[in-house]
């Protein structure tokens, strides 16, 4: 299995607490990425890099920044959960292909599971 | 608009058979596309790529063809078992992007 964990594994917290998601990767892989699963939407993704302190929005990035400081953390931060924030994340990594281009297949994180009351 | 779409209602076969789903996309040209298996309180694990240039790739009881014309990719599972019962998602680069987008999943389940 890729080196790749998540913490915390599960977490319930409050309407309007600040909540942050740790993604750490052991493969020094390029590309990192954080998508949220609900049922009826399948993976959407949140923000995404392809290098330290290089990132970018996905299609649900409202309500999320993210940051990364090194190749092998990125964190997701809630400023202010909402209930609508409530779903399992998971963390994605990819490598490159052997002209740097971004690789052919991504490898996931265990996922959290996080409940907004 | 852009959509990657599989059949969001899960698919029953019998033990043996041969289980296929579909992914269908509307504009994107992807150079390739994948294929992954997710269980129930796990992530996704890639199984297979096939590119824009082939028309079917094969992997022990796995096969993949892929139409551009079509704009779909058939995913096969050839003497399906029931630990084939998962659920499995199609995944597309869209090109010249950093980033997978994908299908929302078709569950299968194998009958015994």
């Amino acid at each position: 299995d890729a080196g790749i964990t998540q913490s915390p594994r599960h977490k319930v917290t409050e309407t309007g607490t600040p909540v942050t998601l740790r993604c750490h990767q052991t493969e020094n892989h390029r590309y990192m990425y954080w998508y949220r699963q609900d049922p009826g939407h399948g993976l959407r993704l949140i923000h995404y890099s392809y290098g330290v302190k290089d990132t970018d929005k996905g299609e649900v990035s409202d309500g999320y920044s993210v940051s990364r400081s090194k190749t092998e953390d990125f964190l997701l931060t809630l400023e202010s959960a909402t209930s609508s924030q409530t779903s399992v994340y998971f963390c994605a990594i990819s490598g490159t292909d052997g002209t740097g281009r971004l690789g052919n297949e991504q490898f996931f994180g265990p996922g959290t599971r996080l409940t907004v009351l | 608009s852009q959509k990657i779409e599989q059949n969001s209602e899960a698919l029953n076969i019998q033990e043996g058979k041969t289980a296929t789903l579909t992914c269908n996309y509307t504009n994107y040209s992807p150079a390739y596309l994948q294929w992954y298996r997710q269980d129930p309180g796990r992530g996704p694990v890639f199984l297979l790529l096939i590119r824009e240039n082939e028309k079917e790739k094969r992997k022990e009881r796995l096969k993949v063809t892929f139409d551009t014309t079509l704009k779909q990719s058939l995913f096969h599972i050839t003497a399906s078992q029931p630990a084939d019962s998962a659920t499995y998602l199609c995944a597309l680069e869209p090109s010249g992007t950093y980033k997978y987008i994908f299908g929302t999943g078709t569950r299968l389940k194998v009958l015994a």
